[in-house]
């Protein structure tokens, strides 16, 4: 069973602060990872995509992966109460299949 | 270009009962996932569909169904309705499906099963 863990938090942070959101995965032979951002009642928008290891920054966010520890993490530099909601972890899975991580909730406090 | 779209957005059904959902892909994209998303166990994924076929189906049980029609609209169906079912149901499109495509989520549909 092919399987995507993060924590359910919720991670607190203050306004201004770097938020690291954490994601594992199982199958080794996952290419491509996704970051998604869903508020509370909302449906979940894309953030970032990363398909190669290091380091992939876009604005505010900086995704991370690690294929040798199946890991795939997200920055969030100087954040903002906007930032507070859940951030889901996707891998995909082959097959026209992704698998969804539970999700991480970050709360950004004024 | 318009998104994804999702109807209805909210229903209410009681335990016994039968629900069809609709989703209109973004203009050109041909794949059509959907999920489901419960408090407890996440994002869950149903099935995925392209040029009118099933290509893969998550682990669930055979009340739900889908199909996708000649213009990528597709609807998924539950029937005999548990309280179980009562769920965010989300779907995603993409233009073949193929792995590392984004996804772009519809709205979703709340089903309340009373």
């Amino acid at each position: 069973q092919k399987e995507v863990e993060q924590n359910s938090g919720p991670l607190s942070v203050p306004e201004g602060a770097i938020a690291s959101l954490n994601c594992t995965y199982s199958d080794r032979g996952s290419q491509s990872f996704f970051w998604y951002r869903q508020y509370s009642g909302k449906s979940p928008e894309l953030i970032m995509s990363i398909y190669s290891n290091g380091d992939k920054e876009d604005g505010r966010f900086t995704a991370q992966l690690n294929k040798a520890s199946q890991y795939v993490s997200l920055l969030i530099r100087d954040s903002q109460p906007s930032d507070s909601a859940t951030y889901l972890c996707a891998v995909g899975a082959g097959t026209y299949k992704y698998i969804f991580g539970t999700g991480t909730r970050l709360k950004v406090l004024a | 270009k318009a998104g994804v779209t999702q109807t209805p957005r909210y229903l209410i059904k009681t335990r016994g009962q039968q629900v069809t959902l609709s989703c209109s892909p973004i203009s050109g994209h041909r794949s059509v996932s959907w999920y489901q998303q419960t408090p407890g166990q996440g994002l869950q994924f149903l099935f995925e569909y392209f040029s009118e076929t099933q290509r893969n189906k998550g682990n669930f049980p055979g009340r739900f169904s889908g199909r996708q029609f000649s213009n990528s609209r597709s609807e998924m169906n539950v029937s005999t309705l548990e309280l179980g079912d009562s769920a965010l149901y989300l779907c995603a499109s993409s233009p073949t499906g193929q792995d590392g495509e984004t996804q772009y989520f519809g709205p979703g549909t709340r089903l309340l099963v009373l």
